[in-house]
């Protein structure tokens, strides 16, 4: 079964920290995304990587295929980068069969 | 701006009512897709359509219907057949690229619940 974990579930850190959020999934997939949602619900796509490392400001999103591992790191964090986290997996095949893992909720605090 | 807009943001049904959720964008985009999101869950494919006038179902298609009449809207029906249908409804779209994935952009999401 395709299958997508992320962890932690919760994380709280304090303002100016490095955070990283783990990905794994079960088998080999064509691409890997992370998403960021908002308190309101709304949803962004950070990052769609099938391999290596991509930077976009204070967010690094790493993948390693080997492993079937992949990190979302946030540099000097900030209280406006508390969300939820989401990575999701394309296991190939027709459109849309993204899997998606159940999240991380990020807190910054001040 | 080109976005995809999604309404209302917040949607009270009575059980037993159908209720159609709206999904526009002006991306241009050919596929667009609704996702369903339950607490501690995460995001689960409803349905798709990869182009007008034709859509698949998703993982947890019974109880909603989808048609794709134009390019730039994709509603969702929850029908009353739908036995859990309180939750976030999202909607996305994405320029797919020869069967390889491609970035997805996600609209706002209506949050239903049902009386």
């Amino acid at each position: 079964k395709n299958e997508v974990e992320q962890s932690p579930q919760n994380l709280t850190a304090q303002e100016g920290e490095f955070i990283t959020i783990n990905c794994s999934y079960s088998v080999g997939i064509s691409a890997l995304h992370w998403l960021q949602q908002h308190p309101g619900g709304g949803v962004v796509s950070l990052f769609m990587l099938s391999s290596g490392k991509k930077k976009h400001g204070r967010l690094i999103a790493t993948i390693n295929i080997q492993e079937k591992h992949s990190s979302l790191h946030i540099t000097a964090s900030h209280p406006r980068d508390s969300a939820v986290y989401i990575c999701a997996a394309d296991y190939g095949g027709s459109q849309g069969n993204l899997i998606f893992g159940k999240g991380t909720k990020l807190s910054v605090k001040p | 701006d080109g976005g995809i807009t999604q309404s209302p943001k917040y949607l009270f049904r009575k059980e037993g009512q159908n209720v159609t959720l709206s999904c526009e964008q002006n991306l241009n985009h050919d596929a667009m897709y609704w996702y369903r999101q339950d607490p501690g869950q995460g995001l689960r494919l409803i349905y798709y359509s990869q182009i007008v006038n034709d859509f698949q179902k998703g993982d947890i298609a019974e109880g909603y219907s989808v048609s794709r009449e134009k390019k730039e809207s994709f509603p969702l029906t929850v029908t009353s057949a739908q036995k859990n249908p309180t939750a976030f409804y999202l909607c996305a779209s994405s320029i797919p690229a020869g069967g390889l994935t491609d970035t997805q952009y996600f609209g706002p999401g209506t949050r239903l619940t049902v009386l």
